[in-house]
């Protein structure tokens, strides 16, 4: 049983299109994480947040914002959608602790056309 | 640079042993995480290793020498439910996952 969600599960959209995709989990962890993966490759690290109101860049921002005002709740908007913002993106959280296993969402496997 | 290296495919036979290898390079070192992800589906957490030696999970081990920058994943008695991607991953030293690219396991009956 999944305790981290997110959605859409699937989304193709046009160019330009301003798009949030959605994180949530139940679990009150308070490390979330964005990664972008394309198929094959390693998952590369978007944004990240130690806890409510704290967010930070990873090595590939890919022009896109993160909030966490709730801690349960981490969403990533993309203002203006590419063709090479086609990827998934998954979204992961963590306890407490420095060294905690990650917990991963099934992912949102995004088009842009 | 930091670097995650694992080979990108492997082939077993269903009952086999197989032994997946991952070589890192990070700056500073907290430890080594193994993932699996099966296709189209998330990376669910496997193990962690920051002292030398062998971790041994049921029909899963995974093995870490900090001196020669190498871990291994050991996968005993292969099931068709095994065929998945094995992703390596170094904790660096400040606590951000590295990420390997993945082994694809495909397991033949």
């Amino acid at each position: 049983e999944a305790d981290i969600y997110q959605t859409p599960r699937y989304l193709v959209i046009g160019t330009g299109k301003k798009i949030t995709l959605e994180c949530s989990q139940t679990m009150g962890h308070d490390k979330m994480y964005w990664y972008q993966q394309d198929p094959g490759m390693e998952l590369h690290l978007i944004h990240y947040s130690y806890g409510v109101n704290s967010t930070e860049k990873g090595d590939l921002s890919s022009e896109s914002t993160v909030s966490r005002i709730r801690t349960e709740h981490f969403p990533l908007t993309l203002e203006s959608a590419r063709p090479s913002h086609t990827s998934q993106y998954l979204c992961a959280s963590s306890g407490t602790g420095e060294v905690q296993p990650q917990h991963f969402g099934d992912g949102t496997r995004l088009s842009i056309l | 640079g930091q670097n995650i290296d694992q080979p990108t495919e492997m082939t077993a036979t269903e009952g086999a042993i197989v032994q997946i290898n991952c070589t890192y390079q990070t700056s500073g070192f907290n430890g080594l995480f193994w993932y699996q992800q099966h296709a189209g589906e998330a990376p669910t957490f496997l193990s962690y290793n920051v002292l030398d030696g062998l971790e041994e999970k049921g029909r899963f081990s995974s093995f870490l020498s900090r001196s020669k920058g190498y871990s291994y994943l050991l996968l005993k008695e292969l099931q068709m439910k095994d065929s998945a991607s094995y992703l390596c991953a170094g904790l660096d030293s400040n606590y951000q996952l590295i990420w390997g690219a993945g082994t694809k396991l495909i397991i033949k009956p």
